[in-house]
């Protein structure tokens, strides 16, 4: 199974800032790569996959970057909706997805 | 527009069986492959079931290999997954969410399953 391994736990940060979120795989998955938003009470939301590439309707604040076991998911000037927990998710091993621990970010 | 909706969800005893269902609407849902993903309470994602389009494949987790099966009805839009032998460690929302090439696109809004006696 591959591990994915996300950092910090927590980030607090003032709107307005950019935001800058970390995603680790045990093992190279190439850029097989997505990230999701999930707010309070909500459904995820698929926000990038193949490691940079933003889903429909996703903001162009939200980027992603990175391949092989190191992913960046960047947002470049937080706005209030977009406090939420992040999740990474790996695609590469399929069927054996497997998702990060989640980062969540939080008002300063 | 893209619409799951999860029913079935409740408590049951440890040992007991639960049928969960996806009401899929908005999209041809016997082109794509669907999945069910839980998320324990206040904890992060995991991948359960993976069914293909005609229901020709069809995987599931270690977790839940054996005690679970996935199930799809394309004439009724429907999508199921049939748990037995719950564990306490099961108790999570469950989500029905739609493959897109093994990423998941769409997603219900979850319904929660409570393992306790």
């Amino acid at each position: 199974e591959i591990v994915m391994t996300q950092s910090p736990a927590t980030l607090s940060v003032s709107p307005g800032e950019r935001a800058t979120l970390s995603c680790r795989a045990s093992q190279s998955v190439s850029s097989n790569l997505a990230w999701y938003q999930q707010k309070p009470g909500q459904a995820p939301r698929l926000l990038i996959y193949g490691a940079s590439t933003r889903a429909t309707g996703i903001p162009a604040r939200f980027s992603g970057s990175g391949s092989g076991t190191e992913f960046t998911l960047t947002i470049s000037s937080l706005q209030s909706e977009d406090f939420a927990v992040y999740y990474c998710q790996q695609y590469n091993n399929w069927p054996r997805l497997t998702f990060g621990g989640g980062t969540k970010v939080e008002i300063k | 527009e893209v619409q799951l909706v999860e029913s079935g969800g409740g408590l049951v005893q440890p040992g007991g069986s639960l049928r969960l269902s996806c009401a899929a609407s908005g999209f041809t849902f016997s082109s794509y492959s669907m999945n069910w993903v839980r998320q324990a309470p206040g904890k992060g994602l995991e991948w359960v079931s993976y069914i293909s389009s005609s229901s020709s494949t069809i995987y599931y987790a270690d977790s839940v290999k054996g005690r679970f099966t996935i199930s799809r009805d394309n004439a009724k839009n429907s999508l199921y997954l049939q748990m037995n032998s719950l564990r306490a460690e099961d108790t999570a929302v469950y989500y029905c969410a739609r493959d897109e090439r093994h990423l998941f696109d769409y997603w219900g809004q979850g319904t929660l399953v409570t393992v306790s006696s």
